[in-house]
């Protein structure tokens, strides 16, 4: 069964700091998502991306966050000066061109801890 | 405001029983709806999804769906310890994004 992979699965990082969160959604999907999730909260949206661009971002995706699709197979997600409050574990996603239909698969995560 | 609402439980069912859990949305524009299974500290999983008014059954698995009432359900029967969990409804609309509950913690007592 095809997989959504992401890496690391765990990242320590101090607050400040720029992190990478890497994924490799599944080859013949066409949309890419991030969502977190705060430890106890719910699954929250922050980017979905379509044709090499941005098509839905939430209000947490401030501009300390960036995506990018660097190759083609690669789906990043930049957090450029890392805070306390973004510890959570952050899921990549993606879906085909009928989502309505299918859902998403989501990929393992990775737990990002802030100290 | 696109709203997915579910009772954060804990909802405690005994071996064998029909664990019933429950969704509302606020959103009439939304056209499909999601039942992710998620263990704790893992990825949420797909168990179902339903875009059409009545039930929808897979295996141990109903979803019923009322667009009238903005309501969602997911019944388990014959409720195993392994489907102790916490189930994540999510609502879907032509937009690209899926709007998730905070989950019912469901616990099945051997």
């Amino acid at each position: 069964e095809p997989e959504v992979t992401q890496t690391p699965s765990h990242q320590v990082t101090q607050m400040g700091q720029e992190v990478i969160l890497r994924c490799v959604p599944i080859s013949n999907h066409l949309y890419f998502y991030w969502y977190r999730q705060i430890l106890g909260q719910k699954v929250e949206f922050l980017v979905s991306f379509y044709n090499n661009e941005i098509s839905e971002k939430s209000e947490i995706f401030d501009d300390q966050f960036s995506v990018e699709r660097p190759d083609g197979s690669n789906f990043t997600l930049k957090i450029r000066s890392t805070k306390l409050e973004d510890s959570a574990m952050y899921f990549c996603a993606s879906t085909g061109w009928d989502h309505l239909n299918y859902g998403y698969t989501f990929g393992s995560g990775t737990r990002l801890t802030v100290v | 405001q696109k709203e997915v609402e579910q009772n954060s439980g804990p909802l405690s069912v005994p071996e064998g029983a029909i664990a019933s859990l429950n969704c509302t949305y606020s959103d009439r524009g939304s056209q499909s709806f999601f039942w992710y299974r998620q263990y704790s500290g893992k990825s949420p999983e797909l168990i179902m999804f339903i875009y059409s008014n009545g039930d929808k059954e897979d295996g141990r698995f109903t979803a019923q769906l009322n667009k009238a009432s903005q309501y969602v359900s997911l019944l388990i029967r014959d409720s195993q310890p392994s489907d102790s969990a916490t189930y994540l409804c999510a609502g879907g609309n032509t937009g690209n994004q899926f709007y998730f509950g905070t989950g019912t913690s469901l616990t099945v007592i051997p």
